[in-house]
């Protein structure tokens, strides 16, 4: 089975601090997602990566930079966190063989800023 | 772009009831359909899935058809339990996964 992880359930963060999310999938799979979650809007993509050191905005990416150094870990920078950055954080991946195009989720990490 | 289009909830049933929830799609070509399903606390999994026009993609006694001709993707269940209370999402796309906002279902005993 694909396993994505996320390396905090929950996490508590004061304004203006750096904050770094880390997502790791363990099959390989060339690309990875960072989304948001809100209630209401669904999910919402923030940064894509096709491969390593290969990145693409999505969305909404202002406040975010993204981070894949290697293939396995696809990380979230918040460079200054703020109070609207308060969200569920949900990270994915995809292989790019095959037709059905599924992606793969991680539990989630849910942020607060303060 | 591609977008989609799910029933507002949340959905209140009673356990054996006959679920329903609608998805439509906008979308360039033809692309994947999917249904996700989130547990309480947990992240994404996937629930189902269709690839083109007339599959039917099932798991867990639902099932969703890929309808061309309406756009639609509705995910059906005949009998619902308690356990089956999530937030259901449905999603387009090819590469890029296009999610609609979700529906939240309720299954009271």
């Amino acid at each position: 089975d694909v396993k994505v992880t996320q390396s905090s359930r929950y996490l508590v963060k004061r304004t203006g601090e750096k904050v770094f999310l880390e997502c790791v999938q363990d099959m390989d799979h060339e690309n990875m997602f960072w989304y948001r979650q809100d209630p209401g809007l669904g999910l919402r993509l923030i940064y894509f990566s096709y491969d390593v050191k290969m990145k693409e905005k999505g969305d909404i990416p202002e406040g975010y930079s993204v981070s894949r150094e290697k293939k396995e870990r696809f990380s979230l920078i918040l460079e200054s966190a703020s109070t609207n950055q308060t969200s569920m954080y949900l990270c994915a991946s995809r292989a790019t063989s095959g037709s059905s195009h599924e992606q793969y989720f991680g539990p989630g990490t849910r942020l607060t800023v303060t | 772009g591609n977008s989609v289009t799910q029933m507002e909830g949340p959905v209140t049933l009673s356990e054996e009831a006959f679920l329903t929830i609608n998805c439509t799609y906008t979308a360039t070509g033809y692309p994947s359909l999917f249904w996700y399903v989130q547990y309480p606390g947990e992240g994404l999994q996937l629930l189902l899935k269709a690839t083109k026009a007339d599959d039917k993609g099932s798991n867990k006694g639902f099932e969703a058809t890929y309808r061309k001709e309406t756009t639609s993707f509705h995910l059906e269940k005949g009998s619902v339990q308690v356990s089956d209370s999530a937030v259901y999402f449905c999603a387009t796309g090819f590469q890029k996964l296009v999610f609609g906002t979700g529906t939240r279902l309720l299954v009271s005993p």
